[in-house]
């Protein structure tokens, strides 16, 4: 009865593909997020969705598209992966400002 | 300047000693205030939150907060070998659903 569960766990991929990575929550919170993570751990918001609206779109390229099909669920599609997307990306969720519950991560490599 | 920032680290203390962990923040009119530990390849779990000033304690874990210096810290008494890990500052700046990060300070409990 994982709380916050991101597939896939690993990605490796070639420069160039598209990938998406799924999330879902079961803690019936209205606000779910994409974070990134690099290689000197910065974590680091990129989107943010309440009740299926986009609330919060940091300085993320346009490869990066998320969607919000219903309050439990947002997914990241990536366009055109470039070697400088290599990082854990980590789904997160909370109810109004309470504090974040995060996915256990997708770590995507790109060669 | 950065949002919000803590001390580098990396921080070693013997087992059974106390761990002091700090975070400035730059927005004053910041809210809500979180401490998260992460584990190497985990991903990042709540340990403390703090949403007025003093102290808050939580078992071996006190966090403290000062607005009118933007400052919160996390103590950790009696540290363990199982707390050595990443230790994460998060504030909600703008009582938005935006949390921002800091780098982050690693502690290692020397046994």
């Amino acid at each position: 009865d994982t709380a916050v569960s991101q597939t896939p766990k690993y990605l490796v991929t070639q420069m160039g593909n598209d990938k998406s990575i799924k999330c879902e929550q079961n803690l019936g919170h209205d606000t779910m997020y994409w974070y990134k993570q690099d290689s000197k751990k910065f974590l680091k918001i990129m989107f943010s969705y309440n009740n299926k609206e986009l609330i919060i779109n940091e300085t993320v390229p346009n490869r990066f598209s998320p969607k919000s099909p219903d309050k439990a669920h947002l997914n990241l599609h990536i366009n055109s992966l470039e070697l400088g997307d290599s990082a854990v990306y980590f789904c997160a969720s909370s109810q109004d400002n309470q504090p974040q519950h995060f996915g256990d991560g997708t770590r995507l490599s790109i060669l | 300047q950065k949002e919000v920032e803590q001390n580098s680290g990396p921080l070693s203390v013997p087992e059974g000693a106390i761990a002091s962990l700090n975070c400035t923040y730059s927005d004053r009119g910041s809210q809500s205030f979180f401490w998260y530990r992460q584990y190497s390849g985990k991903s990042p779990e709540l340990i403390m939150s703090i949403y007025s000033n003093g102290d808050k304690e939580d078992g071996r874990f006190t966090a403290q907060l000062n607005k009118a210096s933007q400052y919160v810290s996390l103590l950790i008494r009696d540290s363990q070998p199982s707390d050595s890990a990443t230790y994460l500052c998060a504030v909600n700046m703008r009582g938005d659903y935006k949390l921002s990060f800091g780098a982050g300070t690693t502690v290692t409990v020397r046994a």
